[in-house]
């Protein structure tokens, strides 16, 4: 158990749609990143949060957006949904903006059917 | 533009053997590498890390080497056991204004036989 929580574990949801996943860090974490894995891209970078700030965009869609809140948790808000962004979906944690180990959560698997 | 590079998708080592697994990387600018373990349906699982200042960093039965002229890393378990059947991952990160982003390789599937 990496100590970060990821809800929900599973959802499916129909084109169009728009959902939202959320993440609890390991106690202490300043940091949240989330990352998206499909089965031909691997682990991508989305975005990187610290303290309540962005510090990091990666390969995140217009139609999806985070935000990490003042208790630290973080929400990933994924709109206007199409079959491609079924993928897993993983937040992590770390003590500082980097220089550090990155500790994943379990993953939310979003199916759009 | 792949970044990080597992040329190696799949790997079957006998059990008590070796296994080594390799990784290469292009950006000169990586300074902290790291090796992820993953099982179907879980998150990754932090392994082992090395900072461009060594060359070697050993954790029991996992030893990463690192050769920066290459721009290449290694993991080496030794003695290999079923249990570490996975799919391993390695990642790199540099500084990017305060950020340290993990760059992923696609990942070797590590099949141990009994």
């Amino acid at each position: 158990d990496s100590g970060v929580t990821q809800t929900p574990k599973h959802l499916i949801t129909a084109t169009g749609q728009r959902v939202t996943l959320r993440c609890s860090p390991r106690s202490g974490d300043l940091s949240v990143y989330w990352y998206q894995q499909s089965l031909d891209q691997g682990l991508q970078f989305l975005i990187h949060y610290y303290n309540g700030e962005e510090r990091a965009k990666g390969n995140i869609l217009e139609r999806f957006s985070a935000q990490q809140f003042p208790d630290l948790h973080s929400e990933l808000n994924l709109s206007s949904l199409e079959l491609g962004d079924s993928a897993l979906y993983f937040c992590a944690s770390s003590v500082t903006g980097g220089g550090n180990t990155i500790y994943f959560g379990e993953g939310s698997w979003l199916t759009v059917v | 533009d792949q970044q990080v590079k597992q040329n190696s998708p799949s790997l079957s080592v006998q059990e008590g053997r070796i296994s080594i697994l390799n990784c290469d990387y292009t950006n000169s600018m990586f300074d902290y590498f790291l090796w992820y373990k993953k099982y179907p349906a879980e998150g990754p699982t932090f392994l082992i890390s090395i900072s461009s200042i060594k060359d070697k960093n050993e954790d029991g039965r996992f030893t990463v080497f690192l050769n920066k002229s290459a721009k290449h890393l290694s993991l080496h378990i030794v003695p290999s056991q079923p249990g570490d059947s996975a799919v391993y991952f390695c990642a790199a990160s540099a500084d990017g204004a305060g950020s340290y982003q993990l760059t992923f390789g696609k990942g070797t599937k590590l099949s141990v036989i009994p």
